[in-house]
């Protein structure tokens, strides 16, 4: 089974800076993508960044890049120039590509994070 | 357009009611998912629907829970004599297609409190 585990229950940032969240997961699948989800107050998940187990590259969004080593099975979350609307919980979560379980997410436990003025 | 929508927002009941929830996707999304959310914990899969079918419902937890999807929009978690334990935001997503290529979208989910 598929495992994802955050380390971090709560981090704090300055504003203007930069942040990085952890997350490591277990799989035997070789084909999966990795996700980093916001969850802010109002407890809707809005996806910030997807990324492609096979692609090399690290996915960047605007401010927000991974920094993912499969063979390591960690994909850290880079938030840059932190704004104080990046407040909120971050779900890092897994998905297999194949299979009737394509499309179903396993999440860690999440990362609380506040961006302090 | 609309994002997907969850009614009602809040619900309380007593311990050994039936409750339903419901979930409006976004129209023209095949795939719907239903997750559950503890307190401080991370959303945990129920139940993928691909259409009208239950394409996956290994996360459900026992036969108390059961979900339907009978037009292939609109879908219903129904819980049978609801436990205290059953109480955590359920949370439901749609997207275009099954798969990791197309972003599931949430709604903001319903707040199940069981006393």
């Amino acid at each position: 089974a598929q495992t994802v585990t955050q380390s971090q229950p709560e981090m704090s940032v300055q504003e203007a800076e930069t942040v990085t969240l952890s997350c490591t997961y277990d799989t035997s699948e070789n084909n999966y993508y990795l996700f980093w989800y916001k969850q802010p107050p109002s407890r809707q998940m809005i996806l910030v960044i997807r990324q492609e187990a096979y692609k090399q590259q690290n996915a960047t969004e605007n401010r927000f890049s991974v920094n993912f080593q499969k063979a390591a099975k960690s994909f850290s979350l880079k938030i840059s120039d932190s704004q104080l609307g990046d407040t909120a919980m971050y779900f890092c979560a897994f998905m297999k590509q194949r299979g009737n379980q394509g499309g179903k997410l396993i999440f860690g436990q999440g990362t609380e994070l506040s961006v302090k003025p | 357009g609309a994002g997907v929508s969850q009614t009602p927002s809040n619900k309380v009941t007593e311990k050994g009611k039936y409750v339903e929830l419901r979930c409006d996707p976004i129209s023209g999304h095949t795939a719907l998912y239903w997750y559950r959310q503890s307190l401080g914990q991370g959303p945990e899969f129920l139940i993928y629907f691909q259409g009208t079918g239950a394409a996956d419902d290994s996360g459900l937890p026992n036969d108390r829970f059961f979900a339907v999807r009978p037009e292939g929009s609109v879908s219903t978690l129904k819980i049978q004599r609801t436990e205290r334990g059953d109480s955590a935001v359920y949370l439901c997503a749609s997207s275009l297609r099954r798969g990791g290529t197309d972003t599931q979208y949430f709604g903001p989910g319903t707040r199940l409190t069981v006393l």
